[in-house]
């Protein structure tokens, strides 16, 4: 399987404590997108990637939220201090950097994570 | 701020007829629209997609037509399958962004009936 694999697919935490998630995107993808979605809601846009380079973070990113994407290939979600509301569903998506179908994203199945 | 508005949670059709789904959105400077498509347990699938320069571009059964002036944007099926029951969010994009920064709306449930 050549998509994108998010890890683990589904979280359970304490409040107060960190949680990372994990994604491999498709390799021949430069561009790398992190997104949430809550329930009843479509994905928000978090921080994307392009190669190693964080190139944008939403407001929605706390700074209890870190990405990183050493090496421009795996990319990594932590999330300290969780609170209740943190809690949903976190997206990964890859893209081409540059010709493809502008928007096109190809996601992976989501990182679930409940906070209790 | 909701940009993109998606009405309907949901749409009851049945199988062979048309299903029209319905998209609003506020951003003027928003130039690429799509479909995503979500099944339960797995990720949003790109379904269709048109650039703000046409006011239609259809693939197979799928056909998603523009009106920039009224900032409205639809979805139309035809014939509605069993297969298509899932999720649908409209997404835009703005060039002065990453083309791969989207705004979503909320989603449209439909439920293809036999």
């Amino acid at each position: 399987d050549t998509g994108v694999s998010q890890d683990p697919r589904h979280k359970i935490t304490k409040r107060g404590q960190n949680v990372t998630f994990r994604c491999d995107p498709i390799s021949e993808h430069n561009r790398l997108y992190w997104y949430r979605q809550t329930l009843g809601q479509g994905p928000e846009f978090l921080t994307y990637f392009q190669n190693e380079a964080q190139l944008e973070k939403s407001r929605l990113l706390s700074d209890r939220f870190s990405a990183e994407r050493p090496k421009g290939s795996f990319s990594t979600l932590e999330i300290q201090r969780t609170e209740q509301g943190d809690s949903a569903m976190y997206l990964c998506a890859s893209s081409y950097g540059t010709g493809g179908t502008p928007g096109r994203l190809f996601f992976g199945e989501g990182s679930r994570l409940t906070v209790l | 701020d909701q940009q993109v508005k998606q009405n309907s949670p949901s749409l009851s059709v049945q199988e062979g007829r048309i299903s029209i789904l319905n998209c609003d959105y506020t951003n003027s400077m928003f130039d690429y629209f799509l479909w995503y498509k979500k099944y339960p347990a797995e990720g949003p699938t790109f379904l269709i997609s048109i650039s703000s320069i046409k006011d239609k571009n259809e693939d197979g059964r799928f056909t998603v037509f523009l009106n920039k002036s009224a900032k409205h944007l639809s979805l139309h099926i035809v014939p509605s399958q069993p297969g298509d029951s899932a999720v649908y969010f409209c997404a835009a994009s703005a060039r002065t962004d990453s083309w791969g920064k989207l705004q979503f709306g909320a989603g449209t449930q439909v439920v293809v009936t036999p």
